[in-house]
């Protein structure tokens, strides 16, 4: 089936850092990718979606200069994280959706940020 | 304003008993709804999805219901496997394509 590859798993970052996130659809091409965001019990929260060449469009409330979104193909998308803060610690997540292959997911990244 | 609902934020059911997990919505231009199950610090996992044009969908152990004039469908796992314990989510897809994701709903299978 399809793959999406996410990393890394987990990061641990000192405060006013930037930490980059990427993720990679394997085996088939992604028309779009999204990013969720996910706080311990709580639902996963879009942040973000994202097309191949054209900028990021960003769900109410969440600070497009903070998280970077580049889609610089249709296999690879990043989201970074920029002077990052301890309210940043968070479940990241990210899926790919192509026509033929729906919604694939990654495994996530776990950001700390101390 | 949270579209998509699952009132119950947990359940326990015995082992081969049937679960019956529930999710709300508000917005009719939802056009396809999907559930997934979920471990901690893991992405969720695909489990059975379902057309607005249909009411039912069947995939082994996993049947998804779909009530459309009341904004609600269910999800029935049965029998219930204690393999079957994690965090169930709903999701709904609007007309943009993005999954909007219900609030979770923790399953405990008991042996």
């Amino acid at each position: 089936g399809a793959v999406v590859s996410q990393h890394p798993s987990r990061v641990i970052c000192k405060s006013g850092t930037s930490v980059k996130i990427e993720c990679r659809s394997l085996d088939f091409q992604a028309t779009t990718m999204f990013w969720y965001r996910q706080f311990p019990k709580q639902s996963l929260m879009l942040m973000a979606t994202s097309n191949e060449g054209s900028k990021a469009t960003y769900e109410q409330g969440v600070e497009k200069d903070k998280f970077l979104i580049n889609h610089a193909s249709l296999t690879l998308s990043t989201l970074t994280v920029t002077s990052a803060h301890p309210e940043d610690s968070s479940f990241y997540i990210c899926s790919a959706n192509s026509f033929t292959q729906g919604y694939t997911f990654g495994s996530g990244t776990r950001l700390t940020v101390v | 304003d949270q579209q998509v609902k699952q009132n119950s934020p947990s359940l326990s059911v015995q082992e081969g008993r049937i679960s019956i997990l529930n999710c709300d919505y508000t917005n009719s231009m939802f056009d396809y709804f999907l559930w997934y199950k979920k471990y901690p610090a893991e992405g969720p996992t695909f489990l059975i999805s379902i057309s607005s044009i249909k009411d039912k969908n069947e995939d082994g152990r996993f049947t998804v219901f779909l009530n459309k004039s009341a904004k609600h469908l269910s999800l029935h796992i049965v029998p219930s496997q204690p393999g079957d314990s994690a965090v169930y989510f709903c999701a709904a897809r609007s007309p943009t394509n993005k999954l909007i994701f219900g609030t979770g709903t923790l399953l405990a299978v008991q042996p």
